[in-house]
């Protein structure tokens, strides 16, 4: 059982550039989300989704998009990366209790130059 | 909006003392709060919960205390291990903000 897991690991893109960050699942839970980590800000939720087909804004939603198209995957895009998305991008889960997340991936180590 | 916050950013504790990290939250309509571990390089990982109509409840070296009244919990830990040196983090049903969280140093 993997629980929650987030590839890459690591990466470093030049502003601009797109890609997309991978999140899977294999515990069957409803709702998943992703977070950016500062530091000294904490979490901050970018999107959610508490459904296969339906996503939702979190608090800083600008410069993202999501996708859910199969329940174990959830998607986090960069359109044009910018230097101020540099972070740590954690992908989360719960299996709908409200929108508190209950498992967490290790997080995406996104680097903007 | 409604948040939770921590009073402090910084604990230091001796191994083998107990720690206590507390959390405030504003919003009196919550009911069910979760304390998170986040170790260095590591995800958050779920450590405790506790639901608005309980006041305590005890895990693994771990309780939690909910005082609804002030809006207040905490995080206690029982003889306290270097494994325990983390940034804490509470959060609250359907508040979808962390604070910094409080960072726990357990000294030998």
């Amino acid at each position: 059982n993997a629980g929650v897991t987030q590839t890459p690991k690591f990466r470093v893109l030049k502003t601009g550039q797109s890609m997309t960050l991978l999140c899977a699942q294999d515990m069957n839970h409803e709702y998943m989300y992703w977070y950016r980590q500062d530091p000294g800000m904490g979490l901050r939720l970018i999107h959610y989704s508490v459904g296969e087909g339906t996503t939702a804004k979190g608090e800083v939603p600008d410069g993202y998009n999501v996708s859910r198209l199969k329940k174990q995957n959830f998607l986090l895009g960069l359109e044009s990366a910018a230097p101020s998305q540099t972070s740590v991008y954690f992908c989360a889960s719960s299996y709908g209790q409200g929108t508190v997340p209950q498992h967490f991936g290790d997080g995406t180590r996104l680097s903007i130059l | 909006g409604e948040s939770v916050g921590l009073h402090l950013p910084t604990l230091s504790v001796q191994e083998g003392d107990n720690s206590i990290i507390n959390c405030a939250y504003s919003n009196s309509a919550s009911d069910y709060f979760i304390w998170y571990k986040q170790e260095s390089g590591k995800g958050p990982q779920f450590i405790i919960d506790i639901r608005s109509n309980m006041d305590k409840r005890q895990g693994q070296r771990v309780t939690v205390l909910l005082n609804k009244t002030v809006k207040h919990l905490s995080l206690q830990i029982a003889a306290t291990q270097p494994g325990d040196s983390a940034v804490y983090f509470c959060a609250e049903k359907n508040d979808m903000r962390f604070g910094a969280g409080t960072r726990l140093t357990v000294k030998p």
